[in-house]
């Protein structure tokens, strides 16, 4: 069964790095993943596709402080120089029967 | 500029029936299979349902089988998804999004099942 797992929750302090991980389920690691940013209140936001090579394209505006990488089964999320408005949750997601999204990490800013 | 609109949310009883609408543009909505999210309040997003590009293969999370319905419209580059009998646990904010990995998520509809 495809299955995306994430941490629930994350802290960094502002202009700090910070790096989310997403776990694809056994016999899933060439799976490609899209991560979506959500800010509260507000709809999902797509930020980038991440292969399993770590090439990954961004969506269009997305600042150079967001970026991807890959190992075995483990799709990486980074950003650095943490700004207040990167407090949001985080979600990967890829395609299978259906769009699979992992349950999403929360980001505090400290 | 790509864009996707849903509508037709809002308040219904318990065994009530809504029908969403997700409107398209700015893409060839024609080419791609489209899906329904859900995410209910203060939760993470799930998928619902989707339907293949020219409307003739559906398929549906196990709860809501049986009572949703996802349908298509090319020539209007339209989705839908009705909503019958209806629970408190599919108060919800449901999203639309194609089947591509550059989802251009609007901002939502949210329906609430209540008495």
């Amino acid at each position: 069964q495809l299955v995306l797992t994430q941490s629930p929750s994350a802290s960094a302090s502002l202009g700090a790095s910070v790096k989310f991980t997403c776990t694809l389920s056994s016999g899933h690691s060439s799976y490609a993943i899209a991560w979506h940013q959500q800010q509260p209140e507000k709809g999902p936001r797509y930020l980038m596709k991440l292969n399993s090579d770590g090439s990954h394209s961004k969506g269009d505006g997305i600042p150079d402080r967001f970026s991807g990488s890959s190992s075995g089964a483990e799709r990486y999320l980074t950003i650095s120089s943490l700004q207040s408005e990167d407090e949001a949750d985080y979600y990967c997601q890829t395609w299978g029967t259906g769009a699979v999204f992992g349950g999403g990490t929360k980001l505090t800013v400290l | 500029e790509v864009q996707l609109v849903e509508s037709g949310g809002g308040l219904v009883q318990p065994g009530g029936s809504l029908r969403l609408s997700c409107a398209a543009s700015g893409f060839t909505f024609s080419s791609y299979s489209m899906h329904w999210v859900r995410q209910v309040p203060g939760k993470g997003l799930v998928w619902v349902s989707g339907i293949n590009s020219d409307g003739s293969s559906t398929n549906y999370a196990d709860s809501v089988k049986g009572r949703f319905t996802i349908s298509r419209d090319n020539a209007k580059n339209t989705m839908y998804m009705q909503m019958n009998s209806l629970r408190a646990e599919d108060t919800a904010v449901y999203y639309c999004a194609p089947q591509r990995w550059e989802v251009p998520w609007g901002q939502g509809t949210l329906v609430t099942v209540s008495s």
